[in-house]
């Protein structure tokens, strides 16, 4: 079992260009969450989904947009990239999203945009 | 909103105990959660706390008090493998999990 796995481990973007951070799961988990971790910062929520179908928005979710077609996929998109989101992506993924549920983490996508 | 505050940085040594300490105020409160995360690495899941108390496992306890909003992760018998980042984080009555910034814990020999 992979659990979660993202795409790409690292990019290197050149500011106004598109980017798609790719998250599958095959946990069959319901909720699925988008995290930016930045020094002295912490993990702040992007975006998030209850279930298939559903989005909504996190702490964070200027510049960045998600879809939700099916359980398993939840891809981030930076329609015009910019250096302040330079940063390690992580995305998660929880059993429910009405509960205190566990959160499970992917390994991570670092991205630097200059 | 939350605001989860917690110490930067941490250093002890192999064999000793070490309490990491996190306070936090929200407006609303189902549970807290402690991570580890090694550097380079996913953050991974170490215990949960809803009850005031203590929840011990294995090397690792941690303890809640709702109504002072405080908890501890308490790590003993500390080995190097334990050198990682220690997230606190509070689920309010969303269930979104909020994280503090972190505490850097270093082992040393």
């Amino acid at each position: 079992i992979a659990g979660i796995t993202q795409a790409p481990t690292s990019q290197i973007l050149a500011a106004g260009r598109r980017m798609t951070l790719r998250c599958t799961q095959d946990m069959r988990h319901n909720a699925m969450y988008w995290y930016r971790q930045d020094l002295g910062l912490g993990l702040r929520l992007i975006h998030y989904s209850n279930t298939a179908g559903t989005t909504g928005k996190g702490e964070v979710p200027d510049g960045y947009s998600v879809s939700r077609a099916n359980t398993d996929d939840f891809p981030l998109t930076l329609a015009s990239a910019v250096p302040s989101q330079t940063s390690v992506y992580f995305c998660a993924s929880s059993d429910s999203a009405g509960a205190p549920d566990t959160q499970y983490f992917g390994p991570g996508t670092r991205l630097t945009v200059l | 909103g939350q605001n989860i505050d917690q110490p930067t940085e941490m250093t002890a040594t192999e064999g000793a105990i070490v309490q990491i300490n996190c306070t936090y105020q929200t407006s609303g409160f189902n549970g807290l959660f402690w991570y580890q995360q090694h550097a380079g690495e996913a953050p991974t899941f170490l215990s949960y706390n809803v009850l005031d108390g203590l929840e011990e496992k294995g090397r690792f306890s941690s303890f809640l008090s709702r109504s002072k909003g405080y908890s501890y992760l308490l790590l003993k018998e500390l080995q190097m493998k334990d050198s990682a980042s220690y997230l606190c984080a509070v689920t309010s009555d969303d269930y979104k999990l909020s994280f503090g910034a972190g505490t850097t814990v270093t082992v040393r020999a």
